[in-house]
């Protein structure tokens, strides 16, 4: 099981309706992010949140908003979506104080399909 | 711009074979990690590699790092069939704590 927890598991969403993906991590990791993957392709950085400020954003649309209300949670607010950002969207954590080389450990994602 | 590239892409083997995966990247890192992905789920950490000439092992999975080359291999020994999965490696700028690219990904299918 994995220690990184996300909701939905499933999403299906209309181009003009607005839905949150959620992400709760108790690892006491201070950096969390947001990756898309495509299928049958790597994983690509959306956001990366560092002491719960936004520390780098891929020049992603702004249909994508995402927010980090405590050092535990993270979520990625989705409004006016095209077809095409259908996606799995994967939120990881890392870094424990002073273990800035430990892994990103993955959430199950959300399969995210924009009609 | 970071790139990062793995072959082969696909790789189908019979049980009991070894065979390695290569993971070639463009610029200085300082971390390099291998993951491994199950069709329709998350990514699972294998591997943090740290410096030069470093080797981890675990199991039939052996990861090594070469950062003068800048590549990094995957060795597989003696592959079993609960191996299937794709697996990527993942490169981190150097100096850059949070920003991971990821390979383009070798499919993995271990053939009875």
């Amino acid at each position: 099981d994995t220690e990184v927890t996300q909701t939905p598991k499933h999403l299906v969403m209309g181009m003009t309706n607005k839905k949150s993906l959620k992400c709760e991590q108790h690892m006491g990791h201070r950096a969390m992010y947001w990756y898309k993957q495509k299928a049958k392709k790597p994983p690509e950085l959306m956001f990366v949140y560092s002491y719960e400020k936004l520390s780098i954003n891929e020049s992603v649309p702004s249909r994508f908003s995402p927010e980090c209300p405590n050092s535990s949670l993270l979520n990625l607010h989705l409004h006016a979506l095209q077809p095409e950002d259908s996606a799995l969207y994967l939120c990881a954590s890392s870094g424990k104080a002073r273990d800035k080389n430990s892994p990103l450990h993955f959430g199950n994602g959300t399969r995210l399909t924009v009609t | 711009e970071l790139k990062v590239e793995q072959n082969p892409l696909f790789l189908s083997m019979q049980e009991g074979k070894n065979y390695t995966i290569y993971c070639n990247y463009s610029t200085t890192s300082d971390r390099l990690y291998w993951y491994r992905q199950d069709p329709g789920k998350s990514l699972e950490s294998l591997f943090v590699l740290l410096s030069n000439g470093a080797v981890k092992q675990e199991g039939r999975l052996m990861a090594s790092l070469d950062t003068k080359a800048r590549l990094s291999t995957l060795h597989i020994t003696a592959a079993v069939h609960d191996l299937s999965a794709t697996y990527f490696c993942a490169v981190a700028y150097a100096g850059t704590a949070s920003k991971l690219t990821f390979g383009t990904g070798t499919r993995l299918q271990v053939t009875l």
